[in-house]
């Protein structure tokens, strides 16, 4: 059974980097059968997919071009788990950010981290 | 990006009875694998979206055959045969066909 485990702050001022990690157990970050997912759920927004990060013989990244440029997601093999990183954040990044995985099909999700920006 | 609208916004819905939502994409969600990227979400209260549906049709693992998805290209439905008191929460439609889009999300409410 795969499971997702989030982890990372829920706080942050205006222009500080948000940081979010994954952990994936019964399943592998590098597997070619799958992306790994961040998505966040807003008032204004809704459901949100930000980007993804998945290896087919390298890696790939693809990103929401609401965020493209200040987004990362980077897969770390040795811990098993990928991160997400925004950078210059403001109040609109306000929101529950999840992690999951799918490909077409997202089937599992984290269990969720609220993240308020305010100063 | 490819646009995904749902209606209606909000359901009341009896328990017992039937219940169903649209969805509509901007642009054609069936590839040429013959299966359409269009996937079903519940988010129940305090948790995390759950997957009921994938491309189209097929219900996931441990869903109640109360569930049921339908159609093809742009236009596709969910239906509950007969409403639980447990089913209540936020549904999404998502597609999957390229880079993901959700749709707005239809409350359902006893």
């Amino acid at each position: 059974q795969v499971q997702l485990q989030q982890s990372g702050p829920g706080l942050l001022k205006p222009s500080q980097t948000l940081s979010l990690s994954c952990a994936i157990s019964g399943d592998s970050v590098s597997t070619n059968s799958a992306a790994w997912n961040w998505i966040r759920l807003s008032p204004s927004r809704g459901l949100e997919w930000l980007g993804r990060t998945y290896y087919r013989s390298e890696w790939f990244n693809d990103y929401a071009e609401s965020v493209q440029g200040r987004i990362s997601i980077n897969p770390d093999t040795a811990k098993n788990q990928f991160s997400l990183h925004l950078h210059g954040v403001t109040p609109d990044d306000t929101a529950v950010y999840f992690c999951a995985r799918g490909f077409g099909v997202v089937d599992v999700w984290g269990q969720g981290t609220a993240v308020i920006v305010s100063s | 990006d490819i646009v995904m609208t749902q209606s209606p916004r909000s359901l009341p819905v009896t328990p017992g009875e039937p219940a169903s939502i649209s969805c509509r994409s901007s642009q054609s969600l069936l590839h040429n694998n013959g299966y359409n990227y269009l996937n079903w979400y519940l988010q129940k209260p305090g948790q995390s979206p759950q997957l009921l549906i994938f491309l189209g049709s097929n219900r996931a693992s441990g869903v109640p055959d109360r569930f049921s998805g339908s159609g093809s290209g742009t236009d596709f439905t969910l239906k509950i045969s007969r409403v639980e008191a447990g089913d209540v929460g936020i549904y999404y439609c998502m597609q999957g066909l390229q880079t993901p889009t959700f749709g707005g999300g239809t409350k359902v409410e006893i």
